[in-house]
């Protein structure tokens, strides 16, 4: 079956653009995750849904960014007004339940580089 | 949040057992110890998990303390496909199951 997919792999913006990165889940899978990973370093956390509610977005660096899962399976993350430290790979997973204890299914991932 | 020491790199010859070991001192009881890993340019692959028993898949065996402080995962025969960034995680279960990644260790499987 199809796994996580995300698109577009790659983007490049300039400084002050607005990009907009989508995830397509696991069909069914409850949970979707956000995940920012700077070259180099391991992947940190954004934002969390459980369906369309986000729960949990402790994690965005800050109000440039904002996610968004309307009907509970495709999500959206946008960010304003690039800033040169916004380059990174964004990475998307979904899981079929909620809580630990589940594993997470990671798409490919999106690298931006603001120029 | 609970978090994880791992050694940086290891090495490791093909078809030998990898060993990676990891500590996580401050878990608390209900959290999980997970294993995922990541090839270069892909998103990290999960490979097993657990709570305080030993697991085993077709993968690899995880193998944690009494006292939950250290797990070690194995790759009993690792291959030159193996080579990647291993990350040892603690689930923060009542947060959704985020998963919180420390810097990892890379192994490299050598001829």
């Amino acid at each position: 079956g199809a796994g996580v997919s995300q698109s577009p792999r790659y983007k490049v913006a300039k400084r002050g653009q607005d990009v907009a990165l989508r995830c397509d889940p696991i069909s069914g899978h409850v949970s979707l995750f956000w995940y920012q990973q700077a070259l180099g370093q391991g992947p940190e956390f954004l934002t969390y849904f459980q369906n369309e509610a986000q729960l949990d977005k402790s994690g965005l660096p800050s109000d440039r960014f904002f996610a968004e899962r309307p009907e509970g399976s495709v999500s959206t993350l946008k960010i304003q007004r690039t800033q040169q430290e916004d380059s990174a790979v964004y990475l998307c997973a979904s899981s079929p339940r909620t809580g630990g204890g589940n594993e997470q299914f990671f798409g490919p991932g999106t690298r931006l580089t603001v120029l | 949040d609970a978090k994880t020491t791992q050694p940086t790199s290891m090495d490791c010859a093909e078809g030998r057992a990898a060993n990676l070991p990891c500590n996580h001192s401050t878990i608390s009881g209900n959290e999980y110890v997970y294993w995922y890993r990541q090839i270069h340019s892909q998103g990290p692959q999960y490979i097993i998990h657990g709570l305080k028993n030993n697991e085993t898949n077709e993968m690899a065996s995880l193998i944690i303390t009494e006292d939950r402080k250290s797990s070690t995962l194995i790759l009993p025969h690792a291959t030159l496909r193996d080579t990647a960034v291993y990350y040892c995680i603690v689930s923060v279960y009542n947060q959704g199951g985020k998963l919180i990644f420390g810097q990892g260790t890379e192994l490299s499987v050598k001829p």
